[in-house]
């Protein structure tokens, strides 16, 4: 398995705080990305990263910050938690190439009351 | 844009049936890539398979199976002879060329096996 954790794996937090989801790996793979799970639309990318300091948006970045100061971290930021974001968030790693491909982490249960 | 289709939202199958899970894409990139994954209940997401875009040829592992079909822009999934742990959500996802390759993913087929 790719070793990948997230912290924390369950949180529940009130409309309008800050939140930061934490993904860590050990496989120094360049490439990490950010998805929300909820039901009827599978996952959907929120963030991704191409390496330390350089990140994208995906699909559903509103709302969403992202930072990766190091290889083996990259961090999601709520600024202002709201009911909608209430989700599972997965973190993926990839290594890039021609047989490139992603590696989930166990999830993190988000609740926004 | 890229969209991934599974119709099938969810299967009941009594165990060692054959089950087909259906995958329809859109793409206008002639370059991209397939792939499966399971999401036991246990939650997390399980990679079963990646195909490319230029191999058309079926795959077989144990009993998994998966059928690619450009000319329909399909990648269907068979199970023969289910068991109880395939009880899942399958998922079918669809990547882009390059190298950061965010993937499209489908709503996902929940599977049931019945004892």
């Amino acid at each position: 398995d790719a070793g990948i954790t997230q912290s924390p794996r369950h949180k529940v937090t009130e409309t309008g705080t800050p939140v930061t989801l934490r993904c860590h790996q050990t496989e120094n793979h360049r490439y990490m990305y950010w998805y929300r799970q909820d039901p009827g639309h599978g996952l959907r990318l929120i963030h991704y990263s191409y390496g330390v300091k350089d990140t994208d948006k995906g699909e559903v970045s509103d709302g969403y910050s992202v930072s990766r100061s190091k290889t083996e971290d990259f961090l999601l930021t709520l600024e202002s938690a709201t009911s909608s974001q209430t989700s599972v968030y997965f973190c993926a790693i990839s290594g890039g190439g021609s047989t490139d491909t992603q590696y989930f982490g166990p999830g993190t249960r988000l609740t926004v009351l | 844009a890229q969209k991934v289709t599974q119709a099938q939202t969810e299967i009941s199958v009594v165990e060692k049936e054959d089950v087909t899970l259906d995958c329809v894409y859109e793409t206008r990139d002639t370059t991209y890539y397939l792939f499966w994954y399971k999401q036991p209940p246990s939650g997390e997401l399980v990679f079963l398979i990646r195909r490319n875009s230029f191999d058309e040829q079926n795959e077989i592992s144990g009993r998994y199976s998966w059928n690619f079909q450009k000319s329909t822009s399909s990648f269907n999934f068979t199970i023969t002879a289910s068991q109880v742990v395939d009880s899942a959500v399958y998922f079918c996802a669809l990547s882009r060329s390059g190298s950061a390759r965010q993937l499209t993913f489908g709503s996902g087929t929940q599977l049931t096996v019945l004892p």
